[in-house]
């Protein structure tokens, strides 16, 4: 049984710029959840995908957005990137929508100049 | 709104030691309660979850405690190793009945050195 993986493990973006980042759920899991974890802090909810529609949200703006697959991998898109959004972004995956243990992989560092 | 916090922030013990750290919530109509270990610029790692309708869990040298009614949670470690070094985080989980779906609320975390 393989783990939760992402892709790519660090990026460099400028001001203004988009980026895409992804994340492969464990097998059999069908829910993703990612977070956002600023330096020093804990992970922020940021949205959830459950069988490939968003159902749930925390306080991120429209620039944050996402997709899910049919095979439940799925990507988390940050458009016009600002400075506050270097940070960890974090991958989890779980078997159903809330009441399951949700696994999270290691992780993209982004870092914004 | 639910909020998370952790005491203390950091925490250096000397091997061997047995130590307890702190976790406090707002909101306790929770679903279950978390705790996870993250190693430098790594993901988390799950040590141990509560039940909402559980007082304790325990794995190893690991013992968690949860009292919901007063919103608090402990995560006791024995015999602390210099492996043991990572930042602690806990997380809670709404119950079913309120609208965060899979949300978890994290604390900051509590760093714990533990020096040879």
């Amino acid at each position: 049984e393989t783990g939760v993986t992402q892709s790519p493990t660090h990026l460099i973006k400028t001001r203004g710029q988009q980026v895409t980042l992804r994340c492969s759920s464990q097998s059999g899991h069908n829910t993703v959840s990612w977070y956002q974890q600023a330096l020093g802090q804990g992970p922020q909810f940021i949205f959830q995908y459950y069988r490939e529609e968003e159902n749930g949200r925390g306080n991120f703006p429209p620039r944050f957005s996402g997709l899910q697959f049919p095979n439940y991998s799925s990507e988390l898109n940050v458009n016009a990137l600002e400075l506050d959004d270097s940070a960890l972004y974090l991958c989890a995956s779980s078997s159903t929508g809330w009441t399951d243990t949700q696994y999270f992989g290691p992780g993209t560092r982004l870092t914004v100049l | 709104k639910q909020e998370v916090t952790q005491i203390p922030a950091a925490l250096s013990v000397p091997e061997g030691e047995n130590l307890v750290l702190n976790c406090s919530f707002t909101d306790s109509a929770i679903y279950n309660l978390q705790w996870f270990r993250q190693d430098p610029g790594k993901g988390l790692t799950s040590l141990l979850l509560i039940q909402s309708s559980q007082r304790e869990q325990t794995s190893g040298r690991l013992n968690a405690s949860l009292d919901k009614s007063s919103g608090r949670s402990t995560l006791y470690i024995a015999a602390s190793q210099p492996g043991d070094s990572a930042t602690y985080l806990c997380a809670v989980r709404l119950d079913a009945g309120g609208t965060s779906y899979g949300k978890l609320t994290f604390g900051q975390g509590t760093i714990l050195t533990v020096h040879p």
